[in-house]
């Protein structure tokens, strides 16, 4: 139980373009996701908090803008990171909240070129 | 914001050895959970172990079992009978049970010797 998806698991896109990444809880229901990235060989850095029917609290330093969250069901968050950059390259990781614990998923490597 | 700390970059043991992880957190808070997630090379996140503040019995994993001393808020991670498959980068995070938001160690890589 308590299994998380991302799609996709990498992209590559052009700078300027928006790129779409969505995180599913699987078999169960998750009313609180969260978006993190991570660079190679560092530790997990809390982008946002999405929560079910209402907006994403983001966290100091995170543009709203730039990353938006939208958590429409019970299941689905997916985050957008809108006119890519180069420095927007990362590995981006979803977790939900199920009960006590996050479950994570695969993460997305995202290659802005 | 809680603070984390992971004092060693790099852990190496042999296989069938153990081997111990530290983490070490600051709170004021009473009531908070503490878990270790690992990180193999493939990326996935995966919960190992999880303890709640409120208990005084330190939880076990099969080979996986912790060390937690509230009072001097110290929270490390035992692997026994190490296996190949242990090899992984190993995440310490603390969550306050009053908000879902993990904060997370540095991490610890975990080298295997066969």
């Amino acid at each position: 139980g308590a299994v998380v998806s991302q799609h996709p698991s990498r992209v590559i896109c052009k700078s300027g373009t928006s790129v779409k990444i969505e995180c599913r809880s699987l078999d169960f229901q998750a009313t609180t996701m969260f978006w993190y990235r991570q660079f190679p060989k560092q530790s997990l850095m809390l982008m946002a908090t999405s929560n079910e029917g209402s907006k994403a609290t983001y966290e100091q330093g995170v543009e709203k803008d730039k990353f938006l969250i939208n958590h429409a069901s019970l299941t689905l968050s997916t985050l957008t990171v809108t006119s890519a950059h180069p420095e927007d390259s990362s590995f981006y990781i979803c977790s939900a909240k199920g009960g006590e614990t996050q479950y994570f998923g695969p993460g997305t490597r995202l290659l802005v070129l | 914001a809680q603070t984390v700390t992971q004092s060693q970059p790099e852990m190496s043991v042999q296989e069938a050895e153990t081997v111990t992880l530290s983490c070490t957190y600051d709170t004021s808070e009473s009531d908070y959970y503490l878990f270790w997630y690992k990180q193999p090379p493939s990326r996935q996140m995966i919960l190992v172990i999880r303890q709640e503040a409120y208990k005084q019995q330190n939880a076990t994993e099969n080979r996986f079992s912790v060390n937690f001393q509230k009072a001097a808020k110290s929270f490390s991670l035992k692997i026994s009978d190490s296996q190949l498959g242990d090899a992984a980068m190993y995440f310490c995070a603390y969550r306050s049970a009053y908000d879902y938001k993990l904060s997370f160690g540095a991490g610890t890589t975990v080298t295997v010797r066969a």
